[in-house]
C-alpha cells in the first residue's frame, strides 16, 4: 500500500496568517491527490483534487500544489473558519490510503 | 440534494459482527458513476477506506480487511450495508459511508458518522 505522511500533525496560527501543509507519498502518486477538510464534529468535505484543482464553492484562499511523491495545502489569509483536521488521500493506486491529518487551530 | 446518514448499533461484542447502513436521500445511489463506500477513522489514527459498491453488485474492498468484509445494496430502500466480522477492539472508532466518484476515486459526498465501541 502506498503511505501518506503529512507534516505536521497539528499547527497554530492567527488569522490572516499563512499555512502550509505538506503530503508525502511513499512512492509516485502523478497528480492524483486530494485533499480534504473536517471540522470538529463534522464529515470531511473534499476541497482539492487532483493536487492543484479546488472543488466549486471552495474559498480562493486555499490552494494546492505538487506533484510526484510531495504536495502542498497552502491557506493564505487564514479565517477562523479554517479551523479543522485537514486530510490528504492518494486516489492512483488501490488501497485508496489517507495522510494520517493536520490539525489547524486558528 | 443527496445526502447519506448512516444507522446501526454503536456497541458490538468482541468477536462479533458489525452491521452498519447507510440510507441516502435527496438522489438515487444507482448511478454508474459511482462507487458507495465506507471508511472509518480510529481513534488517534487517520482514516481508513474500507470498501465500496456499486448499483450492479460490483464490489472493491481494501484487502487489509481480508475476508471480514461483506457489502451489500437494497436499491429499492436506497441503502447500502457492511458487515465486518470478528471484531476486536482495533475496529472501534468513527465509521462513514460516502459517495466514492469513479473519475477520480475520491470521496465528494461523506455521510455525518457513526461511532462505533467493541466492548463486551
Amino acid at each position: 500500500d502506498i503511505q501518506m505522511t503529512q507534516s505536521p500533525s497539528s499547527v497554530s496560527a492567527s488569522v490572516g496568517d499563512t499555512v502550509t501543509i505538506t503530503c508525502r507519498a511513499s512512492e509516485p502518486i502523478t497528480n492524483w491527490l486530494a485533499w480534504y477538510q473536517q471540522k470538529p464534529g463534522k464529515a470531511p468535505k473534499l476541497l482539492i483534487y487532483p493536487a492543484s484543482t479546488l472543488r466549486s464553492g471552495v474559498p480562493l484562499r486555499f490552494s494546492g500544489s505538487g506533484s510526484g511523491r510531495d504536495f502542498t495545502l497552502t491557506i493564505s489569509g487564514l479565517q477562523p473558519e479554517d479551523s479543522a483536521t485537514y486530510h490528504c488521500q492518494q486516489a492512483q493506486t488501490f488501497p485508496y490510503t489517507f495522510g494520517q491529518g493536520t490539525k489547524l487551530e486558528i | 440534494q443527496l445526502q447519506l446518514q448512516e444507522s446501526g448499533p454503536g456497541l458490538v461484542k468482541p468477536s462479533e459482527t458489525l452491521s452498519l447502513t447507510c440510507t441516502a436521500s435527496g438522489g438515487s445511489i444507482t448511478s454508474s458513476s459511482y462507487y458507495w463506500g465506507w471508511i472509518r477513522q480510529a481513534p488517534g489514527n487517520g482514516l481508513e477506506w474500507i470498501g465500496g459498491i456499486r448499483y450492479d453488485g460490483s464490489i472493491f474492498n481494501n484487502p487489509s480487511f481480508k475476508s471480514r468484509i461483506s457489502l451489500s445494496m437494497d436499491t429499492s430502500k436506497n441503502q447500502f450495508s457492511l458487515r465486518l466480522t470478528s471484531v476486536t477492539a482495533a475496529d472501534r472508532g468513527l465509521y462513514y459511508c460516502a459517495r466514492h466518484l469513479l473519475v477520480g476515486d475520491i470521496f465528494d459526498l461523506w455521510g455525518q458518522g457513526i461511532v462505533v465501541t467493541v466492548s463486551s
